[in-house]
């Protein structure tokens, strides 16, 4: 199975600062049809996971826009151009192009 | 709207058996893969078995093939997740999601505790 490695795996931010998420794969994620199905999700306290990016880099609708994500093959980001107080939770990396996909262990975002 | 309603979960015990359903609305079902995603109390998400439109595909994460089946029955809009041969680790919230691939649309959780 494809391992999924986050880091860090707690992120303390400051309200209005930058974050960034680490995300690697133990193998490439560029399927035979050319796509590569990386997602990130946001998970908050007591609530059902939601997907904020899909294929590396495109935004879910609703999504605000200082959610951003990038990479390839194996090794992909997600940043956050300003945290706001909405922010908190666990966020994941799931890869779903080699079955069975796999999840990222999860980062938790927290205010400092 | 896109709607995933999870039912049937419960407490069972060790060995025993349950069968999880997740009644889709708002949207083609056939034409999406599903997934079933868990999470274990107070651990990250692990993706558990995925199942292609026509229900012709099936997945499994190695910690449940060989235990869990997953089906679909495109008539109902409704997939299920039969569940055997149940262990204490698999106790966790399972959740239905749309697009086995990366889920877009998820349901709110079934609690399936596995305990004597």
């Amino acid at each position: 199975d494809v391992v999924m490695t986050q880091s860090p795996l707690s992120l303390p931010v400051t309200l209005g600062q930058p974050a960034s998420i680490s995300c690697r794969s133990s193998q490439s994620l560029v399927l035979s049809d050319g796509n590569t199905y990386l997602n990130w999700f946001q998970q908050r306290p007591g609530q059902s996971p939601r997907r904020l990016i899909y294929m590396v880099s495109n935004r879910d609708s609703g999504v605000p826009d200082r959610f951003s994500g990038s990479g390839s093959g194996t090794d992909f980001t997600l940043k956050i151009s300003r945290v706001e107080a909405e922010d908190i939770g666990i966020y994941y990396c799931m890869q779903g192009t080699h079955w069975p996909g796999t999840f990222g262990q999860g980062t938790k975002v927290e205010i400092k | 709207d896109v709607q995933l309603v999870e039912s049937g979960g419960g407490l069972v015990q060790p060995g025993g058996s349950l069968r999880l359903s997740c009644a889709a609305s708002g949207f083609t079902f056939n034409n999406f893969e599903m997934t079933w995603v868990r999470q274990a109390p107070g651990k990250g998400l692990e993706w558990v078995s995925g199942i292609a439109g026509g229900g012709d595909s099936t997945f499994y994460a190695d910690s449940v093939k060989g235990r869990f089946t997953i089906s679909r029955d495109n008539s109902k809009n409704t997939l299920y997740l039969e569940m055997n041969s149940l262990r204490a680790e698999d106790t966790a919230k399972y959740f239905c999601g749309r697009d086995a691939r990366g889920p877009d649309c998820w349901g709110q959780g079934t609690l399936v505790t596995v305990s004597s």
